[in-house]
């Protein structure tokens, strides 16, 4: 079982790029969640997504957006970066239903010059 | 809403010591908890969880935490501490929109 896997692992971008990050999630998962960790803080929920619609959101600004594909699979895009966007973004995968559990992928670095 | 408070950012023990990290919540509904650890540059790995049974919960690694609805914690503890036990350590609560809620962190640092 591969688990949850992410990519790429480092990227670095400039400001008022886009940027897409993309989150594989651990076989027979349906369900992906992203967070946003900053240096020296905890993960911060961004948003969840099910059945390729985004079911719940957390308080980040519009111009964090997603998608999630059939096969379960998941993009996370920022547009307009911003220096504070810096940060390691993290993918979890859960089966919906099951509430005991998510598991995370390795993560994403994105430095923002 | 949910949320926790990890008290103390960071912890020193020395090897083979008692490690004990703090954790407290607030939830409007029954919660379910979790531990997770984070090593330099990786993902989370979790610990352990708590969902309602037991309220002492045993992980990996030797360590266990203690469910305690009167004093609305979940702290910690792994009775010998070793030098691979050095990470960071997040506490974490789930209500019943799946979505964690994550303390700010605490560093272990293990001495020799």
């Amino acid at each position: 079982d591969a688990g949850v896997t992410q990519s790429p692992t480092h990227l670095i971008k400039t400001r008022g790029q886009q940027v897409t990050l993309r989150c594989s999630p651990k076989s027979g998962h349906d369900t992906v969640s992203w967070y946003q960790q900053a240096l020296g803080q905890g993960p911060q929920f961004i948003f969840q997504y099910y059945e390729e619609e985004e079911r719940q959101r957390g308080n980040f600004p519009d111009r964090f957006s997603g998608h999630q594909f059939p096969n379960y699979s998941s993009e996370l895009n920022v547009n307009a970066l911003l220096l504070g966007d810096s940060a390691l973004y993290l993918c979890a995968s859960s089966r919906t239903g099951e509430r005991t559990e998510a598991f995370f992928g390795q993560g994403t670095r994105l430095t923002v010059v | 809403a949910q949320s926790v408070t990890q008290l103390g950012s960071h912890v020193s023990v020395s090897e083979g010591a008692l490690v004990l990290l703090r954790c407290n919540y607030s939830s409007s509904v029954p919660p379910y908890l979790f531990w997770y650890v984070q090593y330099p540059n990786q993902g989370l790995q979790l610990l352990l969880k708590y969902t309602s049974a037991a309220t002492l919960v045993k992980g990996i690694n030797g360590f266990e935490a203690e469910f305690k609805k009167s004093e609305t914690s979940f702290h910690l503890t792994k009775p010998s501490a070793h030098m691979s036990d050095a990470a960071e350590y997040f506490c974490a609560v789930s209500s019943n929109d799946y979505k964690l809620s994550f303390g700010a962190g605490t560093t272990v640092t293990v001495r020799a």
